[in-house]
C-alpha cells in the first residue's frame, strides 16, 4: 500500500538558511499535518491543513510557514533557521471522515549548524 | 501538565511473558492511536480505537479503549524480542486536529 512521501529524507543547513520540506499524503487523503519530533521527544504538533485550509495551528514558530496545494501534497517552509531547529520532521496524512486515522511518513532529519 | 501519559516509561521482561501498557487521560478522545516507532523512523500505525470499550486484537497484541474513552491499554501475550520497541498512544479529538501523544514506552523484550 502506498505511503506518505517525505523529501528529502536529511537535510544539512547553515544557521539563518531557509529550508523547504516536502509531504506527499497517501492516494484519496485530504489532510495533512506536519510534527517535530526532538531527541527523546514525542512529535509536538506544528500545522494542519484540510481541502487547502489550515484546520488546526499548534507551536509552530513565526519563522515557519506551510501550505497545502490543489494536489493535496503540502510543503513546510522555515526560514532564518536556528541550532534549536534541528529535529525529525515527520508529515501525517489522513481521510476525513475514516477514523481520522494519521498515518505518519518516514520523516526528514534537518540538521543545522 | 501532560493532557495523556503513558505507563510504564520504560519496561524489560524475558522472552515469553505478557506485559501491559496503560494510556490515561482525565479528557475525552474520540480516537486514540497506538504506533510503534523506530529510532529515526516514522510512528508506524498498529491500531485505532474510537468506540468506548472497544476492543482490538492485532495477533499477539490486544488493544482496548476505556468505556469513558479517557484511556486505553496495550496487552502483549507472550511477548518476543522482535516486539522491542518504542510504543506510542496518542489522542485525537476531531476530524483534522493534532494527536496528544503519551511520552512514550520503550518495551525491552530478552531472549
Amino acid at each position: 500500500a502506498a505511503g506518505v512521501i517525505q523529501s528529502p529524507r536529511h537535510l544539512i543547513k547553515e544557521k539563518r538558511e531557509t529550508a523547504t520540506l516536502k509531504c506527499y499524503p497517501i492516494p484519496r487523503h485530504d489532510t495533512v499535518y506536519w510534527y517535530q519530533q526532538g531527541p527523546g521527544q514525542d512529535p509536538q504538533f506544528l500545522i494542519s491543513f484540510y481541502e487547502k485550509m489550515q484546520s488546526d495551528k499548534g507551536s509552530i514558530p513565526d519563522r515557519f510557514s506551510a501550505q497545502q496545494f490543489s494536489d493535496y501534497h503540502s510543503e513546510l517552509n522555515m526560514s532564518s533557521l536556528e541550532l534549536g531547529d534541528s529535529a525529525l520532521y515527520f508529515c501525517a496524512s489522513s481521510a476525513r471522515g475514516v477514523q481520522e486515522t494519521q498515518y505518519f511518513g518516514p520523516g526528514t532529519r534537518l540538521l543545522v549548524l | 501538565t501532560q493532557l495523556l501519559e503513558q505507563s510504564p516509561q520504560f519496561l524489560s521482561i524475558q522472552e515469553g511473558e505478557n506485559l501491559t501498557v496503560y494510556c490515561n487521560s482525565s479528557s475525552v478522545f474520540s480516537s486514540l492511536q497506538w504506533y510503534r516507532q523506530e529510532p529515526g523512523e516514522g510512528p508506524v500505525l498498529l491500531v485505532t480505537v474510537v468506540t468506548g470499550g472497544e476492543v482490538k486484537k492485532l495477533k499477539r497484541l490486544t488493544f482496548q479503549f476505556g468505556d469513558a474513552r479517557k484511556d486505553s491499554s496495550l496487552h502483549i501475550t507472550a511477548a518476543q524480542p522482535g516486539d522491542t520497541g518504542l510504543y506510542l498512544c496518542a489522542g485525537g479529538k476531531a476530524a483534522g486536529n493534532k494527536l496528544t501523544f503519551g511520552g512514550g514506552t520503550r518495551v525491552l523484550v530478552k531472549p
